[in-house]
């Protein structure tokens, strides 16, 4: 079956503060895999998109990283702002387009 | 820069009552699709539309579902006969020809059934 899991489910970190948000799939064929922000009450919003041939991929303090053959991603957040808060969707891209979404980490960030 | 806008932002109706929701996708995209995401819950795919069509269709998108791209521009969602438990965000999002095939979602329609 074709899977996502985050984890983990929520986090509260102080401003400043690094994080790392973990992601594993099942999906399968594999063809790439996003990692979205979204803002309360607002659409999704890509972060980072990486196919299988990449193993890192970074969008200013968000930095992602893929193991293919582990099926497994992570996202980095480094010094982390009041902005940051909101939830961090594991999208995984089937070779027929069809999208798997994982259920989101949802980030506080306190000052 | 080019965005998925969504109108309204915020729709209240009575059970039983027939919905529309619109999208108007980038001007150069050529599939569309509707999600939904029930409060506290992930996104869930209802169908995605090319070259005006159904593509594909999720479980949820049964016949109380229809979607229709009227005109150049406007993507619209109809729920004919409401219930409770479609209140939800809907968000439309589309995509062009890219290797990734991005998808580039709306702000999102909250449905609210009472």
């Amino acid at each position: 079956k074709n899977q996502v899991e985050q984890s983990p489910q929520s986090l509260i970190i102080l401003e400043g503060k690094n994080c790392t948000l973990q992601c594993n799939y099942t999906v399968s064929p594999f063809s790439n895999l996003r990692w979205y922000k979204q803002d309360t009450g607002r659409g999704p919003v890509s972060l980072t998109i990486m196919t299988f041939s990449e193993n890192t991929k970074s969008n200013g303090r968000y930095t992602a990283t893929l193991d293919a053959d582990t099926k497994q991603s992570s996202l980095h957040i480094t010094a982390s702002q009041l902005s940051d808060s909101a939830s961090y969707i594991c999208v995984v891209s089937r070779n027929d387009y069809k999208l798997s979404f994982g259920a989101g980490t949802t980030v506080t960030v306190r000052a | 820069e080019p965005e998925v806008t969504q109108t309204p932002s915020h729709q209240v109706t009575q059970m039983g009552q027939e919905v529309i929701l619109r999208c108007v996708p980038i001007s150069n995209h050529l599939y569309f699709y509707w999600y939904r995401q029930i409060l506290g819950q992930k996104v869930e795919f209802l169908v995605s539309f090319y070259n005006n069509e159904i593509s594909e269709k999720s479980e949820i998108f049964d016949d109380q579902f229809s979607v229709e791209r009227p005109d150049g521009s406007n993507f619209t969602l109809k729920i004919r006969s409401t219930k409770l438990e479609d209140s939800a965000m809907y968000f439309c999002a589309s995509t062009g020809w890219d290797s990734y095939n991005e998808q580039f979602f709306g702000p999102g329609t909250r449905l609210t059934v009472l």
